[in-house]
């Protein structure tokens, strides 16, 4: 099956930093989706880019599906910014169906 | 309501007990998931129904019974677990097509004791 990597695994921000999330993934894909966990589980949809880029107030996110990696841009990051942050493609490439293939995560702390 | 929605919110049962976690999607979708997410792990795909019909099982224990009375609700029944098997247990829904976007539930925090 296909295989996502996220870097860095954690990520220790100022208020008011930036930051740069990577998701590479092993096979072409036609969905990808960025998620944000907050302390209490609950899955946020940041994004659905299968290619492009788009952006949502202090966060973008870019995805080169012929490279076969997203980045998730967070700029002025705030401590509400605080969590899990996981992209996940389609289980086994190519055709979505709705399996969803998620990688390990960053965790990211933004401390006041 | 909006979205979707899971209930309990958390769960303590014990090994012997029986009881289900509900989940109820307002979007409008055909295709619904259980994941589990264990501590420190990424989410793990469960089971996907697609208008009512199970489409997958990814190799679940027969301790954990799903079912899908219509579109809009599935419930994961649960019995006998095991103490390994407390996780956060999250709910998905989206269009069942290729390349569809999915929403997940707040989740069930469930804990065996």
């Amino acid at each position: 099956g296909i295989q996502v990597e996220q870097s860095p695994p954690d990520l220790i921000l100022q208020e008011g930093a930036n930051s740069t999330l990577r998701c590479n993934f092993s096979d072409s894909v036609n969905n990808l989706q960025w998620f944000h966990q907050n302390p209490w589980g609950q899955l946020i949809n940041l994004f659905y880019i299968p290619s492009g880029t788009k952006q949502n107030g202090r966060l973008s996110a870019t995805t080169v599906a012929t490279e076969r990696y997203s980045l998730l841009y967070i700029s002025s990051s705030q401590t509400t910014d605080s969590g899990v942050y996981f992209c996940a493609v389609p289980w086994g490439g190519g055709t979505s169906y709705g399996k969803l293939t998620f990688g390990q995560g960053t965790i990211l702390t933004v401390h006041p | 309501e909006t979205g979707v929605t899971q209930t309990p919110r958390h769960l303590v049962m014990g090994m012997t007990n029986k009881k289900s976690l509900k989940c109820e999607q307002h979007l409008g979708h055909n295709a619904m998931y259980w994941y589990k997410q264990s501590a420190k792990k990424p989410l793990e795909l469960m089971f996907v129904y697609n208008f009512k019909e199970q489409t997958e099982n990814n190799s679940v224990p027969s301790r954990f019974s799903p079912e899908c009375p219509n579109s809009s609700h599935l419930f994961l029944h649960l019995h006998t677990l095991q103490p390994e098997d407390s996780a956060l247990y999250l709910c998905a829904s989206s269009p069942f097509r290729e390349g569809s976007e999915q929403y997940f539930g707040p989740g069930t925090r469930l804990t065996v004791t």
